[in-house]
């Protein structure tokens, strides 16, 4: 357990439905990232929230809207979305905001949602 | 910019030493090199950090010469758990700002029997 909590595990969809992800910690952390990693590819940053405000948006399309409610929550609302977008999509949070390489750049990943778009 | 180079894959057996060595050889000054592992489906998990020289912990070794353009992850005696894909991360100022925690496509370990 990394105390990053990440619901639903798996989750089918259609293109035309609208789902959210849900990414929770209760490790007092301040930043929340999401990643999308697609079979064999490395792990895409997708967005990155600071003290609830979006730091950055990695040229994500807009059928995917992130949500941070508090420090503490993080939603990925999804819809229209295509089966490329089919992957294991991970929450990630760090103390503070992982910027380069500095020394505080430990994160905590939660085991992520298997996403299946048909 | 700052980015890394691993091998793609390594082979080993149980109870051997095992050593990914990564290049990022446009290391800035003030960037850490950090090591995550990966298990298919989880999270990467936090393995170690170091700036230079060499860091310990209960997990694995990190060793780091002094030009810092290269760093080297050691695991002793390896097991069948630690089959894994292994990253290494500094800094990516590639795009625009500075950009948090880019990872590259790692090292995938196999360990046999």
């Amino acid at each position: 357990e990394t105390g990053v909590t990440q619901t639903p595990r798996h989750l089918v969809m259609g293109m035309t439905n609208k789902k959210s992800l849900k990414c929770e910690q209760h490790l007092g952390h301040n930043a929340m990232y999401w990643y999308k990693q697609s079979a064999k590819k490395p792990l895409e940053l997708m967005f990155v929230y600071n003290f609830k405000e979006q730091t950055e948006n990695n040229s994500v399309p807009s059928r995917f809207s992130p949500e941070c409610p508090n420090s503490s929550h993080l939603f990925l609302h999804l819809h229209t979305l295509q089966p490329e977008d089919s992957a294991l999509y991970l929450c990630a949070s760090s103390q503070d905001l992982i910027l380069e390489g500095g020394s505080n750049t430990e994160a905590f990943f939660g085991q992520g949602t298997r996403l299946t778009v048909v | 910019l700052a980015k890394t180079t691993q091998p793609i894959s390594m082979d080993s057996y149980e109870g051997q030493e095992v050593n990914i060595t990564c290049s990022h050889n446009n290391i800035a000054t003030n960037d850490y090199i950090t090591w995550y592992q990966q298990f298919p489906s989880q999270g990467p998990r936090f393995i170690i950090q170091g700036y230079k020289t060499k860091v310990t912990n209960e997990v694995a070794s990190l060793f780091i010469p002094a030009d810092r353009k290269s760093s080297t992850l050691s695991l002793p005696r390896v097991s069948l758990s630690d089959t894994a894909v292994y990253y290494c991360l500094v800094g990516d100022s590639s795009g625009p700002g500075r950009r948090a925690l880019t990872f590259g496509s790692g090292t995938r370990l196999q360990v046999q029997p």
